[in-house]
């Protein structure tokens, strides 16, 4: 069954990058029927669309964050990712990276478990 | 820009009882692509219906999604103990492309 896996650095500095990677396993990440997601979620909040990357690299960004995010995708190692410059406290949060099946209807089906990432001094 | 917003903010309901759960979309969502995804605390989302009605694997039959346009609709029949969770709504679009609702917390009476 197809597992996503968030691994990066839990703590990072303000004005620092945020930087997290999500790897795919059992299943291609080049695959055209599926794009790639992060959301985040600040402690106590709703979900929050970063950003999309397709297979082809083309992105798509929230217009809040579009000036500092930066998602990539990287076939040969079977996963993508995140890229979020000159943090603050408020980008606190639990990130998510998900899988988005144009099957399902652009459903997000399949979801890591999330990665806490502290951002403080 | 399509913003969604969910009402009520908090469902109290007993066991055996029928949740319904509102989103509602600032103009049309296209094509249908509407989701609905149950969060319990400590998790990540799970995928409960795809383009507005459908069923996402595994998804006991209990859940239901129904709407369209601008109105959605998740209703939970007979709740079990392990549905008490948030749940949140989520449009596919173009602009932006993705966004969710602010969530519906179902909680025990």
């Amino acid at each position: 069954q197809l597992q996503l896996q968030e691994s990066g650095p839990g703590l990072v500095k303000p004005s620092e990058t945020l930087s997290l990677n999500c790897t795919v396993f059992h299943d291609s990440i080049r695959s055209s029927h599926y794009y790639w997601v992060w959301v985040r979620q600040a402690p106590g909040k709703g979900l929050e669309w970063i950003g999309t990357v397709y297979n082809s690299g083309d992105t798509k960004y929230n217009p809040s964050l579009k000036s500092r995010v930066t998602i990539s995708i990287d076939p040969s190692k079977n996963h993508f990712s995140l890229r979020l410059r000159s943090v603050i406290v408020a980008d606190t949060a639990v990130y998510y990276c998900a899988r988005c099946d144009t099957s399902y209807w652009y459903g997000l089906d399949y979801w890591g478990q999330g990665k806490l990432v502290t951002v403080s001094s | 820009d399509i913003v969604l917003t969910q009402s009520p903010g908090t469902l109290s309901l007993s066991p055996g009882e029928r949740a319904t759960l509102s989103c509602r979309a600032s103009q049309s969502v296209t094509g249908n692509f509407l989701a609905w995804y149950q969060q319990k605390p400590g998790q990540a989302p799970r995928l409960l219906i795809y383009g507005v009605a459908g069923r996402a694997t595994g998804i006991p039959d209990r859940f239901s999604g129904s709407g369209s346009g601008t109105e959605f609709t998740l209703t939970i029949n007979r709740l079990e103990p392990e549905d008490f969770a948030v749940y949140y709504c989520q449009q596919y679009g173009s602009s932006p492309p993705i966004s969710f609702g602010p969530g519906t917390r179902v909680d025990l009476k």
